[in-house]
């Protein structure tokens, strides 16, 4: 069964400091895909970055960086000198073989003080 | 204009009413799906379809039901309405393809008295 966790709830930084979001997945398939969404106040979802099972390279964007370890199942996201702009709810979430709804992680609520 | 669209936006109703939620896309994919999220426990699926003959329960199906009038049309019905259905209600899209990258509408929030 695939299951996604985020073991922190809520995260509190002030501005300019890095922070990094845990996400640890369970899965039995070999062919998956892992997400990141981010929620800010204003309700939506917004797509950040979609990574499948081949490919442990990690990614960046700007601030942002997402750190893929198959070893320990993990797929962490980073935020480079926070804004206030960051804050959000931040949810990862996972796809087996692309070809399943997405089941969610419980997200992490950041808080960005300035 | 918005690719998803969820109507209404905001509904008060009361315990024991008929509710339902609409969703229509532009984006043309087969796909689409109903999440309910409450705080603190993310966002769970009730319903998802792959095309328009194609419905599936999911995590939280129990007290809804659903109807795919046409491949960009979803609707999400709760027949009885109660208060613990009280959440914020998502609908989202995606192709029929490996990398299944969901797009989501911008939500519709009911609060069942």
């Amino acid at each position: 069964a695939q299951k996604v966790t985020q073991a922190q709830t809520e995260i509190s930084v002030v501005e300019k400091e890095d922070v990094t979001l845990d996400c640890v997945y369970e899965t039995r398939d070999t062919t998956y895909y892992l997400f990141w969404y981010k929620q800010p106040p204003s309700g939506e979802l917004v797509f950040l970055i979609r990574r499948n099972s081949f490919d442990e390279q990690n990614e960046i964007s700007g601030r942002y960086s997402w750190n893929f370890q198959k070893s320990t199942s993990s797929f962490n996201f980073t935020i480079t000198a926070s804004q206030v702009v960051d804050s959000a709810v931040y949810f990862c979430a996972l796809s087996d073989r692309g070809n399943t709804p997405l089941v969610f992680g419980k997200g992490t609520r950041l808080s960005v003080i300035a | 204009d918005a690719d998803v669209t969820q109507t209404p936006r905001n509904r008060i109703t009361k315990t024991g009413k008929r509710i339902m939620l609409e969703c229509s896309q532009t984006k043309g994919h087969d796909r689409m799906y109903w999440y309910r999220q409450d705080p603190g426990l993310g966002l769970r699926l009730i319903y998802y379809s792959f095309d328009v003959k194609d419905i599936n329960k999911g995590e939280i199906s129990d007290g809804y039901s659903v109807s795919r009038q046409a491949q960009a049309k979803f609707s999400l019905s709760l027949e009885s309405a109660i208060p613990n259905q009280t959440a914020l209600y998502f609908c989202a899209t995606s192709v029929g393809i490996a990398y299944n990258e969901q797009f989501f509408g911008p939500g519709t929030r009911l609060t069942v008295l």
